[in-house]
């Protein structure tokens, strides 16, 4: 039990475009999702947090009109690059918390900006 | 959130017990600590979390110590696919799960 799973697992844009992340969580309703993000031999770093039905709450330094981010039923949440840059290629990961509140982990999403 | 301290890596040989320590000096009374591992370009895996008792599961066991200021991992029976990094956190109820730097195992043949 307890599956996350996000789509696609990796992704290549032109420069300027928006790119959408999927994350479910496929045998779990989860009141509350996370998105992170991994730069190549760096730990993960929490980008925001989001509530179902509610506007998430992204972490200092994070850009919310670049990283939109909607939590539209107990089983989705949906990350969306807007404007994608080189910069922004990374590892984007989320997860998803049960109701006893441990976090299971997506197989991440790769993105590269060219 | 209380920080940790965990080398930064170790070797294991293959069927033998891994043991990864975890300092967590800081940690408050309501402070759980979690255990998860990324194996090379996946997703973290959760493994196991606990409060003050020690912990088993199928994946591992968890030793906190009484003072609660330290933690040991133990893998039993260390395979090739438990090669990975290994992070070690402590979180309170409704809080953030903030990663370290975690501990690189490599387990060898």
């Amino acid at each position: 039990g307890a599956v996350v799973s996000q789509h696609p697992s990796w992704v290549i844009c032109k420069s300027g475009t928006s790119v959408k992340i999927e994350c479910r969580s496929l045998d779990f309703q989860a009141t509350t999702m996370f998105w992170y993000r991994q730069f190549p031999k760096q730990s993960l770093m929490l980008m925001a947090t989001s509530n179902e039905g509610s506007k998430a709450t992204y972490e200092q330094g994070v850009e919310k009109d670049k990283f939109l981010i909607n939590h539209a039923s107990l089983t989705l949440s949906t990350l969306t690059v807007t404007s994608a840059h080189p910069e922004d290629s990374s590892f984007y990961i989320c997860s998803a918390a049960t109701s006893r509140e441990t976090q299971y982990f997506g197989p991440g999403t790769r993105l590269l900006v060219l | 959130d209380a920080k940790t301290t965990q080398p930064t890596s170790m070797d294991c040989a293959e069927g033998r017990a891994a043991n990864l320590p975890c300092n967590h000096s800081t940690i408050s009374g309501n402070e759980y600590v979690y255990w998860y591992r990324q194996i090379h370009s996946q997703g973290p895996q959760y493994i196991i979390h606990g409060l003050k008792n020690n912990e088993t599961n199928e994946m591992a066991s968890l030793i906190i110590t009484e003072d609660r200021k330290s933690s040991t991992l133990i893998l039993p029976h260390a395979t090739l696919r438990d090669t990975a990094v290994y992070y070690c956190i402590v979180r309170a109820t409704g809080g953030k799960l903030i990663f370290g730097q975690g501990t690189e195992l490599s387990v060898k043949p």
